[in-house]
């Protein structure tokens, strides 16, 4: 059963502090999109890559966060410096281009004091 | 942009009842899915539906993209339907695949 994974699940962090989260896509899926969800915003896109390559970041503060894909199993999202405003739900989903179905992961709910 | 308007937004339901959840939305999409979060914040693809109807088990959904709205159908719900419901778009426009989520249902079922 091919699930998209996240890590960590759960995270508490003080103000300032960089932030690394991980996801690995479902094999095969050449699309990782980035959503975070807020009770304020709901669920929005931060940023989306195709074969590795970022395609969109419109929706990311620049100036602290970072999007990246080292290799095919990995696609990471750091925050640096954290802050309070970031404390959200963020999800990792995968899928095989923009007329497919997209695969969301379990999400990481990060909060930060 | 687009914009994904869905109806009611909170729902309670006693168990064995029926509902329909309806999503219409402002501008040409290739992509439609339906997601349940369910109480432990998890999103779980129930449909990819840009156009049709689709069946799995107690649920259903039809998407009219003429007219610019899809419908999710709930049969003889169970407490275990709870959560809130996500209709998600991507308009015709974006090359990418970006999914534009309406704010959702929120449905409780009742022993």
């Amino acid at each position: 059963d091919a699930r998209v994974t996240q890590t960590p699940r759960h995270k508490v962090t003080e103000m300032g502090q960089e932030v690394t989260m991980r996801c690995q896509p479902i094999l095969g899926h050449n699309t990782v999109f980035w959503y975070r969800q807020t009770m304020m915003q709901g669920l929005e896109l931060l940023a989306y890559f195709r074969n590795r390559a970022p395609l969109d970041d419109s929706g990311m503060p620049k100036d602290r966060f970072s999007a990246e894909m080292p290799d095919a199993t990995l696609a990471t999202l750091k925050i640096q410096p954290s802050e309070p405003r970031d404390s959200a739900v963020y999800f990792c989903a995968s899928g095989l281009g923009r007329q497919e179905t997209q695969y969301f992961g379990p999400g990481t709910r990060l909060l930060v004091l | 942009g687009i914009q994904v308007e869905q109806s009611p937004p909170d729902l309670i339901l006693q168990e064995g009842a029926n509902s329909t959840l309806r999503c219409n939305f402002s501008d040409s999409v290739n992509n439609l899915q339906w997601f349940h979060q369910n109480p432990w914040g998890q999103l779980i693809n129930l449909f990819y539906i840009p156009s049709g109807t689709k069946q799995n088990g107690r649920l259903s959904a039809t998407t009219v993209a003429t007219e610019r709205y899809s419908l999710l159908y709930i049969s003889s719900s169970q407490t275990t339907d709870s959560g809130v419901y996500f209709c998600a778009v991507v308009p015709l426009y974006n090359q990418g695949g970006k999914l534009i989520f309406g704010q959702g249902t929120e449905l409780s079922v009742k022993p």
